[in-house]
């Protein structure tokens, strides 16, 4: 199938470490990249192909993957990472390009 | 500085139609397609389809196939995104951003948006 799953929301205390969470049985064969955005503001890539960092991105977000899941890990959690977290995939025609429904990370 | 801008905010009647542009500056406009992406207020982000800024070849999602038409005009560096027999539901934030082949085919480069309301 093509759906993305994330939960909902994720709280973390500043300093601590976030980790969300996207599942998908593409996820097993294809990249999956994340999103950040702020409110009123336009999506920013934060991690694309499961695990590279942008420029300009800071080096507290990191990237995994494992069989049909990607977790997207930001160490050291601050204020101004508070967001909504978007996981994308797609096939390599990008036919179907997918996006998870989206985290709100609270930042405590 | 590479960047997309996006035509104004539009306010539409049920069963109308709009046009949405995306220009881009500052890069090569046909080595990188065109996607577009709507958000509903309050909801996620959802993939409507992309244009081969190079052919025109247009790709949609399923989800928007029959409605929505992607067209370019390279002489401008313009993409447009055009929707017809506009529903309320269509009410949204629409993105457009560029697939940049460097960063792994993602969708590195966004427009600001263009709020599309539909109300009678």
């Amino acid at each position: 199938s093509y759906e993305l799953t994330q939960p909902r929301s994720v709280s973390v205390f500043t300093g601590q470490t976030a980790k969300i969470t996207c599942s998908g049985e593409t996820l097993s064969n294809q990249y999956a990249y994340w999103y950040q955005q702020k409110p009123g503001q336009a999506p920013v890539l934060v991690i694309f192909k499961d695990n590279a960092r942008p420029a300009g991105i800071p080096e507290r977000f990191f990237g995994s993957s494992s069989g049909t899941t990607v977790t997207l890990t930001i160490a050291g959690v601050q204020a101004e990472d508070e967001a909504d977290y978007y996981c994308q995939s797609a096939d390599n025609s990008m036919t179907y390009v997918m996006f998870g429904g989206g985290t709100r990370l609270a930042v405590l | 500085q590479v960047e997309l801008v996006q035509s104004g905010s539009e306010v539409k009647k049920p069963g109308a139609s709009v046009r949405v542009s995306c220009m881009a500056s500052a890069y090569t406009f046909a080595n990188y397609p065109i996607t577009w992406v709507r958000q509903a207020p309050g909801q996620g982000l959802e993939w409507m389809g992309w244009i081969n800024t190079k052919t025109g070849d247009p790709t949609y999602s399923q989800d928007f196939r029959g409605r929505v038409v992607f067209s370019v005009d390279t002489s401008v560096r313009t993409t447009f995104l055009d929707i017809s027999s506009l529903k309320t539901e269509d009410t949204a934030l629409y993105y457009c951003a560029a697939v940049v082949p460097s960063v792994g085919g993602a969708f590195d480069i966004w427009g600001q948006g263009t709020k599309v309301t539909v109300s009678s």
